[in-house]
């Protein structure tokens, strides 16, 4: 599976948008890129997902670069409960579908 | 979003002993089950991957004898730690995985913190 490389850490105004930049330049064209978040002490919350196209929910939206080398995570309006760490991962479509988590970004809501 | 539940939440043993944590889904049959564990300001570790009745496969790195994994049921995997030692102590995590299609996301449990005295 591909690495993915992000920022150790970020700090956002609560309300503004968070942008969460993502690598992963070798990234091979049957990957996905997720994102998940984990607030202290639980599990990691599926945010969302995409393949090629950009993705939108109602939790973010994701923009892929044409290319796929990159990616950022779009929190619109953050909030203080946003804060947590993101990981960007790179999965596989098939084989045993493993998710490797990488560092993560910890993103810091400030009021 | 699925649900997946973890029991117990917290589990404090003594050096030596085994302790046993479940992993459930409850909404959705899951063909395959994955263990993670997470240490203090670290990322997740994946630990082995579990499929319903078959050995799972373990990450190099970590004893199969020592972190025992069975997926006896389409919505149960239970991980064993067996002759626990102070290093063990950890968040134990597990996520599940429902079958259809190639996109299907993980959904993950909320954690077991284990403490070893």
């Amino acid at each position: 599976d591909a690495k993915t490389t992000q920022p150790p850490s970020m700090d956002c105004a609560e309300g503004r948008a968070a942008n969460l930049p993502c690598n992963h330049s070798t990234i091979s064209g049957n990957e996905y890129v997720y994102w998940y978040r984990q607030i202290h002490s639980q599990g990691p919350q599926y945010i969302i997902h995409g393949l090629k196209n950009n993705e939108t929910n109602e939790m973010a939206s994701l923009i892929i670069t044409e290319d796929r080398k990159s990616s950022t995570l779009i929190l619109p309006h953050a909030t203080l409960r946003d804060t947590a760490v993101y990981y960007c991962i790179v999965r596989a479509s098939s084989g045993t579908y493993k998710y490797i988590f990488g560092t993560g970004t910890r993103l810091k809501v400030l009021a | 979003g699925a649900v997946v539940s973890q029991h117990p939440s917290r589990v404090i043993c003594k050096s030596g002993t085994s302790v046993k944590i479940e992993c459930r889904s409850l909404d959705f049959q899951a063909t395959t089950m994955f263990w993670y564990r997470q240490f203090p300001k670290k990322s997740l570790m994946l630990m082995a991957t579990s499929n319903e009745g078959s050995k799972a496969t373990y990450e190099q790195g970590v004893e199969k004898d020592k972190f025992l994994i069975n997926h006896a049921s389409l919505t149960l995997s239970t991980l064993t730690v067996t002759s626990a030692h102070p290093e063990d102590s950890s968040f134990y995590i597990c996520s599940a995985r429902p079958p259809q299609g190639l996109a299907e996301t993980q959904y993950f449990g909320p954690g077991t913190r284990l403490l070893v005295l």
